[in-house]
């Protein structure tokens, strides 16, 4: 079966980079996903690797995948208080079904 | 803009008594999801249709039922709510094949359900 786990939360002095972390547990993942989700939204995909790939950068975000380790990590640099969200990381389980982590909630402070 | 709409943004029902909940989507995609997410919780699946046809997940209660009359309308009901199925609703769309990489859902606002 599918498992994600991360951690729940992550506080970040503004303007300072955001380390966010994720494991997953199905080998056969082809694709993993960052999405946020603001107060009172559904969630918005942020980015999303595919698993032959280690890096992704995509302006103020970098995705890092160690696939041996089944770890996932997104990096937001010069975080700003409009990034305060909780961010899910997902696992592409099936065709097109998504496994999710439980979030985790980013606070800036000035 | 397309988007994905739900009502009500809110639901207060009674311990037992019948609630629907209803999606709609513009981006006439052919699968439509309900995810219930409780508090500090995962999203998880309850059910999707892919075009017409129904997929329930193993672990989804009886209580919980889905209908799409079309492509653009999805409803869950859940028939005897119990203390235990307040959580925010959440439905999705997606489209599949893609021909994208991404195959990104686009998720509604949700529906927080409060059983009294």
């Amino acid at each position: 079966g599918e498992d994600v786990e991360q951690s729940l939360f992550l506080s970040v002095r503004e303007g300072d980079s955001s380390v966010i972390n994720c494991t997953y547990t199905d080998s056969s993942s082809t694709y993993l996903y960052w999405y946020k989700q603001e107060p009172g939204a559904g969630l918005q995909l942020l980015t999303y690797i595919f698993s032959n790939m280690d890096m992704k950068q995509d302006q103020r975000l970098t995705v890092l995948l160690n696939k041996k380790d089944k770890h996932l990590s997104l990096r937001i640099a010069d975080t700003q208080t409009g990034d305060s969200a909780i961010y899910f990381c997902a696992e592409r389980s099936d065709d097109y079904k998504l496994s999710f982590g439980a979030g985790t909630t980013v606070t800036v402070r000035a | 803009d397309a988007m994905v709409i739900q009502n009500p943004r809110y639901q207060v029902t009674q311990f037992g008594k019948p609630v629907t909940l209803s999606c709609s989507q513009t981006l006439n995609h052919n699968v439509m999801y309900w995810y219930q997410q409780k508090s500090s919780q995962a999203p998880k699946l309850l059910f999707h249709y892919y075009d017409k046809d129904f997929n329930n997940e193993a672990d989804t209660p009886d209580n919980f039922q889905s209908r799409r009359p079309n492509t653009s309308f999805c409803f869950l009901d859940i028939r005897s709510p119990g203390l235990g199925d307040a959580a925010m609703y959440l439905c999705a769309t997606s489209s599949f094949p893609s021909g994208r990489a991404d195959n990104e859902q686009f998720f509604g606002p949700g529906t927080r359900l409060t059983v009294l």
